[in-house]
Formats: C-alpha cells, structure tokens, sequence
C-alpha cells in the first residue's frame, strides 16, 4: 500500500516550545520533502532529504531543522516555536535516481498551531 | 521572489463550462510541469504532468499546455463539474541529483457551480 503517514495530524504548543513532526513512507522512496502550506502562498518547501543523512536547505528552512536516519522516516524538528509558524506541515516522497517520475506523494498534513 | 507563480487565487465557473488555469515561472532550467489538486483538510494529488520535451499532454477532460519560450503553462479543463471544486495547485521544478526537486505556485481557488 502506497502511503505517507504523518503524525501529529493537529498540534498545539505555545511559543518556546520544541516540535517534532514526523513523517513515514512505505515505498522505498530515496527523496523526502517538508513543506508548510499557507493562505496565498501555497507549498513553500523548507528542507528536502535525497536519502540517509543527506538533506538540503529548501527555500524557508530558517527556524527548522531535519532528521533522516532511516530512508522511511523523515522527521521536521522546531527549536523554540514560534506564533509565525502556525501553519499546516506537509511530508511528501519521491522516487530517487532511476525511478524518478517527478510525482510527489504527499501525506495528509500536519496541522501546528503555536500560541 | 516567487519562482513559480499563478494570476488567479480563486476563479468560478459554471458547470459544463471551460476554463483555464495559468502558471508562470521564472527559471529556464527546469524540465517538468504538474497540476495538482487538493480539496479541503485533504493531501495535494497529481493531476496531471508534462515534462519539457513536449508542449501539451491530454488526459480525459485536462489538458496542460507548456509555452517554454514564455515560461508558462496552463491546464484546461472542459466539461467542469462540481467535484472538480478544489484548489489547483501549479509546480515546476528539475532534476537535482536524481531526485525531483518541486516549487509551487500560490494556488488557484477553482469553484464549479450547478
């Protein structure tokens, strides 16, 4: 079954606070995404993962930071939260070298809101 | 700035009309173009893709047509109805290293109405 599961689906924390999203993938995908969703500004991409221990700064990464220490589990930490990242977190995967179609499977949101 | 843009956040069409979304993009080196769709407090799933080698890809009643020289393209969509109320979201991106790399657009809100 092909799925990205991400887990909280909703959060809330107050400002300060440690956040840790984190995401799983069933597919064998070498490519892990997280993107953060906001009214009129769409998928804006924050941190992308192309396997184990080697990830890339997106464009929005100040703020978050990433862990990949298996290929399956791609986790999006916040140090000290802040209101201005209430937002939803999307996870997402892709196929790497050889396989890569260009489609991203998305999971189904995680949704922070930081007081 | 805004790699990747679309002109209209919401757009309303009747039910069987036609209409077209439209997404421009700034950098000439990327090779791939998708449509995806997202309804509410739901996951973005592809719509519909094209790759640069070729400037229109058809698939049931969407369309994407890529204009390279104009860094654009669009996706058309005939007989509208209302499951196909959603925000669509444009994406353009390349090859980094094997692995996709994706920017999105800001969204088109798209109502069809009955």
């Amino acid at each position: 079954d092909m799925k990205v599961t991400q887990m909280p689906r909703y959060l809330i924390k107050r400002m300060g606070e440690n956040v840790l999203l984190e995401c799983g993938q069933d597919m064998s995908h070498e490519t892990m995404y997280w993107y953060r969703q906001d009214p009129g500004l769409g998928l804006q991409l924050i941190y992308i993962s192309y396997d184990v221990d080697s990830n890339s700064e997106g464009d929005i990464p100040k703020g978050y930071r990433v862990s990949r220490k298996k290929r399956e589990h791609f986790s999006l930490i916040l140090d000290s939260a802040k209101t201005n990242q209430t937002s939803v977190y999307f996870c997402a995967s892709s196929p790497g070298t050889g396989r890569n179609t260009g489609q991203l499977y998305f999971g189904e949101g995680s949704k922070l809101t930081v007081l | 700035g805004q790699q990747v843009k679309q002109s209209s956040p919401s757009l309303t069409v009747q039910e069987g009309g036609i209409l077209i979304l439209n997404c421009d993009y700034e950098n000439d080196m990327f090779d791939y173009f998708a449509w995806y769709k997202k309804y509410p407090d739901n996951s973005p799933t592809l719509l519909i893709s094209v790759r640069s080698n070729v400037d229109k890809r058809e698939d049931g009643r969407f369309t994407v047509f890529l204009n390279k020289s104009g860094k654009h393209f669009s996706l058309h969509i005939t007989a509208s109805q209302p499951e196909d109320t959603a925000v669509y979201l444009c994406a353009a991106g390349m090859n980094q290293g094997g692995s996709a790399k994706l920017i999105f657009g800001e969204g088109t809100k798209l109502t069809v109405s009955s």
